[in-house]
């Protein structure tokens, strides 16, 4: 059974930093695109960004520059490192796995979320 | 970028009827539209993926339809588990991954 467990969510002060990981189990981590997509309180999802194999990584336009996804497939865990956080910020993060191990990026297993709140 | 329109907003029916909604794309997609069904306090479940391929475990009564432009979520007959939100996803142009704005489908 695929699972994804997100941590490392909280409240930040905006310009703050914090770093989200999911562990992941129950599949060959190595082999799927992994993304991280969010949900500001009320609203619809957005997606953040995506890795592919170890170093092919997008960004959304509203995180470049700020936002850094990784991933470790001794410790099967996706990172997104998170910095000069603004209130815009404010959301659910969510992890997911792709469907397949190609560059078909719908996800067919999510995780169960972790709030982040960016607020003084 | 693509942009995803779902339609109705909000859509109100009783169990036991036919559910339709839509999701229109800015710029075709060909095939390669996903639909999420999300409850409260829950993350998003796959439910169609590629227009009309159903997920694993995803029961008959959904189905999905359409290419280019122009996409159809059915559900036959209402469950009253069904009532949600629902969210279509492209993945023909991307990056930006896309998701329409959501369709709230409750209870009459």
């Amino acid at each position: 059974e695929v699972q994804l467990l997100e941590s490392g969510g909280g409240l930040v002060r905006p310009g703050g930093s914090l770093r989200l990981s999911c562990a992941a189990s129950g599949f060959n981590f190595d082999n799927y695109p992994m993304t991280w997509v969010r949900q500001a309180p009320g609203k619809g999802l957005e997606w953040v960004s995506v890795i592919i194999g170890s170093d092919d990584r997008r960004y959304a336009d509203s995180v470049r520059g700020r936002f850094t996804i990784s991933r470790e497939s001794s410790k099967n865990t996706l990172w997104l490192q998170m910095d000069s956080l603004k209130a815009d910020d404010t959301a659910v993060y969510y992890c997911a796995k792709s469907r397949s191990g190609q560059m078909d990026v719908d996800f067919d297993s999510w995780g169960q979320g972790t709030l982040v709140t960016v607020s003084s | 970028e693509v942009v995803l329109t779902q339609s109705p907003a909000t859509l109100s029916l009783s169990p036991g009827e036919r559910a339709t909604l839509s999701c229109r794309a800015s710029q075709s997609v060909h095939i390669y539209l996903a639909w999420y069904q999300q409850k409260p306090g829950q993350a998003p479940r796959l439910l169609i993926y590629d227009a009309s391929n159903r997920a694993t475990g995803i029961p008959a009564r959904f189905s999905g339809s359409g290419s280019g432009t122009d996409f159809t979520l059915t559900i036959s007959s209402l469950e009253p588990e069904d009532f949600a939100v629902y969210y279509c996803q492209q993945r023909y142009s991307w990056p930006p991954i896309t998701f329409g704005q959501g369709t709230r489908l409750e209870i009459k």
